[in-house]
């Protein structure tokens, strides 16, 4: 089974701060990689699919990128709205695996 | 607009069974893969079980099977999550959740309903 590791575990910033969080996939999964935001109590949300294109409605300050066993989540300028759980995802039509999540919190 | 709304979750004792519902509009139902992702206290997120479009395929993680079922009502526009024999370690909020058709990510989630199994 492939497994999906994230890191950091968790990341401290501030607003207006440039924030990247990594995900390695165990073995290549080419480019079948999507990443979520989830807040406590609320649906987690689609951020970016196929590795680096975001999804509809997402702000422009994020952006995904990588292929193979390395993809990074970037956000440009953090904004308090940022505040959240983020998980990336490998999707095969079989079964969906998530890393283990890296929480951003305010410094 | 999607939506995608939980229900069935509780307080339930080990051993017993629960089943949860998810009823879903604003979509073509019957054109989605759909599937449920939970995540317990203080753990990240965990895919459970996935159902084809036609109900005719099931895929489950290991530590449910033999004891969830997921099943689809496409005339009533809702998916369910059979649970049986449950344990103190399916405790958790349990997602809804819809599959892009054309590339197979998870696109649409629910608000999740709280499962908790406990004496």
């Amino acid at each position: 089974d492939i497994q999906m590791t994230q890191s950091p575990s968790t990341l401290s910033a501030s607003v207006g701060d440039r924030v990247t969080i990594t995900c390695r996939a165990s073995q290549s999964i080419s480019h079948w990689l999507a990443w979520y935001q989830h807040k406590a109590g609320k649906a987690p949300t689609l951020l970016v699919y196929e590795a680096s294109y975001l999804e509809g409605g997402v702000p422009s300050r994020f952006s995904g990128s990588g292929s193979g066993t390395e993809f990074t989540l970037t956000i440009t300028s953090l904004q308090p709205d940022d505040f959240a759980t983020y998980y990336c995802q490998h999707y095969n039509r079989h079964s969906w695996t998530f890393g283990q999540g890296t929480k951003v919190e305010i410094k | 607009q999607v939506q995608l709304v939980e229900s069935g979750g509780g307080v339930i004792q080990p051993g017993r069974s629960l089943r949860l519902s998810c009823a879903a509009s604003g979509f073509t139902f019957s054109s989605h893969v759909m599937q449920w992702v939970r995540q317990a206290p203080g753990k990240g997120l965990e895919w459970v079980t996935v159902i084809s479009s036609d109900g005719s395929k099931k895929e489950y993680v290991d530590s449910v099977k033999g004891r969830f079922t997921i099943s689809r009502d496409n005339s009533k526009n809702t998916v369910y999550l059979q649970m049986n024999s449950l344990r103190a370690e399916d405790t958790a909020v349990y997602y809804c959740a819809r599959v892009d058709i054309l590339i197979g990510f998870t696109d649409y989630w629910g608000q999740g309903t709280q499962v908790t199994v406990s004496p």
